[in-house]
């Protein structure tokens, strides 16, 4: 049972237009969610985060929008850049449990020059 | 801040063997630590929690006498792949968060090959 899916198994954006990433999820105890970045052979890095009492969170060129009636989280990176091509995974955890994250399956950006 | 390491980054041994891998937080006290595995091109998996000075708790289906885990300081935590197997071959993850913190970092991972 596939608690936390990225449907889209990849995604080719062009330099500088927006790339947007979404992920779904079912358990509704859920109410803290992230992205993280990821290269081949290499640990994942964190990106950004959003708690349930939010609807939005933004650092940067990163965006995290949350919609709890739809159990959906979507990742926005305007502009994108070659270096953003990488592999991104959200993840989801409840509060009041073990802090323990419940991955998607990841979404391949690859960014065109 | 927020520096995780793993060591080794990769290791080879023989079947049958033992195999210990080192995760440490550098700059935080790790109150609690987790070991991901991860299959190529699938998610990653979570293996076990282990909270400093007690006895991880393990997802289902993993085989607490098969993958031991330690954490016996706020900064160290290791795994070790008893008789490892080939099928045992996968990408081996940590993380590590600090009391009071939700977010979870990661280490830069190792690779286990058992021939």
């Amino acid at each position: 049972d596939q608690q936390v899916k990225q449907n889209s198994p990849s995604l080719s954006v062009q330099e500088g237009r927006i790339s947007i990433l979404n992920c779904d999820y079912t358990n509704s105890m859920f109410d803290y969610f992230l992205w993280y970045k990821k290269y081949p052979a290499e640990g994942p890095t964190f990106l950004i985060s959003i708690s349930s009492i939010k609807d939005k969170n933004e650092d940067g060129r990163f965006t995290v929008f949350l919609n709890k009636s739809a159990k959906h989280l979507s990742l926005h990176i305007v502009p994108s850049q070659p270096g953003d091509s990488a592999v991104y995974f959200c993840a989801a955890s409840a509060v009041g449990g073990t802090y323990k994250y419940i991955f998607g399956t990841g979404t391949r950006l690859k960014v065109l020059a | 801040g927020a520096v995780v390491s793993q060591h080794p980054s990769r290791v080879i041994c023989k079947s049958g063997t033992s195999v210990k891998i080192e995760c440490r937080s550098l700059d935080f006290q790790a109150t609690t630590m987790f070991w991901y595995r991860q299959f190529p091109k699938q998610s990653l998996m979570l293996m076990a929690t282990s909270n400093e000075g007690s006895k991880a708790t393990y997802e289902q289906g993993v085989e607490k006498d098969k993958f031991l885990i330690n954490h016996a300081s706020l900064t160290l935590s290791t795994l070790t792949v008893t008789s490892a197997h080939p099928e045992d071959s996968s990408f081996y993850i940590c993380s590590a968060r600090s009391q009071g913190e939700d977010t979870q970092y990661f280490g830069p991972g190792t690779r286990l090959t058992v021939l």
